[in-house]
């Protein structure tokens, strides 16, 4: 089955600077790759996701990015402001209706003023 | 997007009581999911549940400690059952809207077992 990995467990980074999360999969069948944002006591939101047909994907400050040969995708934040701060989940999944998501372990980022 | 309620937000159980818990979606879904997160851990998937028939379960999750029901497009309870201290995480859901494969949330269920 599916394994993802995530790197790196913790990153700390001061307000302003850019962040970047890594993830690896296994499965070359998997071609959804979607990101969760989790504050303290909430459930994960989806901040941004990414197709296999896709190399790139941006959202104001955050972007994805794909490598399908290498089975790896990063998430990257710029201008981090002290709000980012969060555990990031990357995740993987087949993209078909119905599939479940195999999560990474997740990334704690914290933004200092 | 679908937006995804829990009930109860949290509770305190005893050792050996069962909790149920509620997900419901603001719009129809075609599969839920339920996940466990032990404290600082990542998300494990328990079972997916399916409308109208039984739900499918993952390796190390059993019908008989997490039965989950499944009677409505919108709606999904996760019983945990039999509860140890071991079962203190917290309990997610989730759906995707529109036949997607785009998954959305609920806030969670903090369960402590005492």
């Amino acid at each position: 089955g599916e394994n993802v990995e995530q790197h790196p467990s913790t990153l700390s980074v001061q307000e302003g600077d850019s962040a970047v999360i890594k993830c690896t999969y296994s499965d070359s069948a998997s071609n959804y790759f979607p990101w969760y944002k989790q504050e303290l006591g909430k459930g994960p939101q989806l901040i941004i996701d990414i197709r296999s047909n896709v190399g790139e994907k941006k959202d104001q400050r955050i972007a994805v990015t794909l490598n399908k040969t290498a089975k790896h995708f990063s998430l990257h934040i710029t201008e981090t402001q002290p709000e980012d701060s969060a555990v990031y989940f990357c995740a993987a999944s087949l993209g078909q209706a119905g599939t479940a998501l195999i999560f990474g372990k997740g990334t704690t980022l914290s933004v200092s003023s | 997007s679908a937006v995804i309620s829990q009930k109860p937000s949290r509770d305190i159980c005893q050792r050996g009581t069962s909790l149920t818990i509620q997900c419901q979606v603001d719009s129809q879904v075609t599969m839920m999911f339920w996940y466990r997160q032990q404290p600082g851990q990542s998300l494990t998937l328990i079972a997916t549940a399916n409308q109208g028939s039984e739900a499918t379960y993952e390796s190390g999750f059993v019908i008989d400690k997490f039965p989950i029901s499944r009677p409505n497009l919108t709606f999904s309870t996760l019983t945990v059952s039999n509860l140890s201290p071991e079962d203190s995480s917290i309990y997610l859901c989730s759906g995707a809207a529109g036949g997607t494969d785009t998954q959305y949330f609920g806030p969670g269920t903090r369960l402590t077992v005492l």
